[in-house]
């Protein structure tokens, strides 16, 4: 266990729809990272907050947005969905902001399935 | 913008023998992180083991080991008296220390065999 958790484990949705992706970093950790992977894919960075500030982003869509609150919970929102959509999404937190040598601790994912 | 490649997508080893995995990078920075992390079939990612670009000597965590090549931009896994439970995707990434951005290779598929 990382702990870190992420909630839901599953979510099965339709095109076109909005989902809301959460995630509790672990106890101590400031920064909160985003990743895709798609079926049998290598993972794409979406986005990383630090202390509820944006720190870095890369490949996402405009689509999606995320944001972390004061207590360090963040939420990955997916919108207008499309079938491509489908894959495993990580959250993985860390205790800096990504200078330092600390490992990023991930989450189990969550599994969305477009339909 | 920093690359990672991992140029073996599928690699397997019987039980018990050696094997390495390959990653190469690009960057124009001096100073970064370099990580191994593990993904067996449970999907959860695991944190094999680690390199700072400025420490020369090769990092070592029990029967892992790397060598890392800082001039030719090679960073690759030795898996030493493979187990069973070794079988996982296994990943490269890179760590900026400017940018908070993590980059990942797209995996080597290890498959130990009894």
């Amino acid at each position: 266990d990382s702990g870190v958790t992420q909630t839901p484990k599953h979510l099965i949705t339709a095109t076109g729809q909005r989902v809301t992706l959460r995630c509790s970093p672990r106890s101590g950790d400031l920064s909160v990272y985003w990743y895709q992977q798609s079926l049998d894919q290598g993972l794409q960075f979406l986005i990383q907050y630090y202390n509820g500030e944006e720190r870095a982003k890369g490949n996402i869509l405009e689509r999606f947005s995320a944001q972390q609150f004061p207590d360090l919970h963040s939420e990955l929102n997916l919108s207008s969905l499309e079938l491509g959509d489908s894959a495993l999404y990580f959250c993985a937190s860390r205790l800096g902001a990504g200078h330092g040598y600390d490992e990023q601790f991930f989450g189990p994912g969550t599994r969305l399935t477009v339909l | 913008a920093q690359t990672v490649t991992q140029s073996q997508p599928e690699m397997s080893v019987q039980e018990a023998e050696t094997v390495t995995l390959s990653c190469t990078y690009d960057t124009s920075e001096n100073n970064y992180y370099l990580f191994w992390y593990k993904q067996p079939p449970s999907r959860q990612m695991i944190l094999v083991i680690r390199q700072e670009a400025y420490k020369q000597q090769n990092a070592t965590e029990n029967r892992f080991s790397v060598n890392f090549q800082k001039a030719a931009k090679s960073f690759s896994l030795k898996i030493s008296d493979s187990q069973l439970g070794d079988t996982a995707m296994y990943f490269c990434a890179f760590d900026s220390t400017n940018a908070g951005k993590s980059t990942f290779g797209d995996g080597t598929t290890l498959t130990v065999k009894p």
